[in-house]
């Protein structure tokens, strides 16, 4: 089955410096990379997520990229400010019938004044 | 729009009694549900999906079953609850083209 791995596991940054965590996964039929953001005893919720045929997608200040041949992909936040604090997972399936997700195993993120 | 109910939020049980956990999704049909643990300060761990009526796929071989006896009603199940069971239970659904939503989870803690 699919395995992921994430890094750095506890991230800090000031205010207005960029954030970057990175993921790899194991298994080559995966084609649908998503981030979730999750704040403190809340659910996970979506912030952007990346198909295997596009190498790069942005929104605002946060950015995803990746790279199907190493198998790697990247969170990329710029301008950080203190609401970005959170623990951010990446994750990783297909996108077949019986999908399932699975996740890294998280990213605390500290953004400090 | 799509919609995902979970209740209760929070539970306190003592261990040895049952579990129940239910989940319901509006605004869509036949989709592919999902029951997620996250241990305090964890990583999210898949415990069971659906991809239809009455088909359940186990990813752990625990003290937990599930069930799918309506098309958007998903509920997890312990006969037995052990201390190891706490945690935070999240169901989730899988939008068309890939992505999931979480409901709101309910915190169990098993005394």
């Amino acid at each position: 089955g699919e395995n992921v791995e994430q890094h750095p596991s506890t991230l800090s940054v000031q205010e207005g410096d960029s954030a970057v965590i990175k993921c790899t996964y194991s298994d080559s039929a995966s084609n649908y990379f998503p981030w979730y953001k999750q704040e403190l005893g809340k659910r996970p919720q979506l912030i952007i997520d990346i198909r295997s045929n596009v190498g790069e997608k942005k929104d605002q200040r946060i950015a995803v990229t990746l790279n199907k041949t190493a198998k790697h992909f990247s969170l990329h936040i710029t301008e950080t400010q203190p609401e970005d604090s959170a623990v951010y997972f990446c994750a990783a399936s297909d996108t077949g019938t019986a999908s399932k997700l699975t996740f890294g195993t998280g990213t605390r993120l500290q953004v400090t004044l | 729009s799509q919609t995902i109910h979970q209740w209760p939020a929070t539970l306190v049980q003592p261990v040895g009694s049952p579990l129940s956990l239910e989940c319901t999704v509006e605004g869509t049909s036949n989709p592919n549900l999902y029951w997620y643990r996250q241990a305090a300060g964890r990583g999210l761990q898949l415990l069971f999906y659906s991809v239809g009526i009455g088909q359940i796929s186990s990813e752990v071989p625990q003290n937990l079953s599930a069930s799918r006896p309506q098309d958007r009603q998903f509920i997890l199940s312990s006969k037995k609850l052990l201390l190891s069971d706490s945690g935070f239970y999240l169901c989730a659904w899988r939008l068309a083209g890939g992505g999931y939503t979480f409901g709101s989870g309910t915190r169990l803690t098993v005394v």
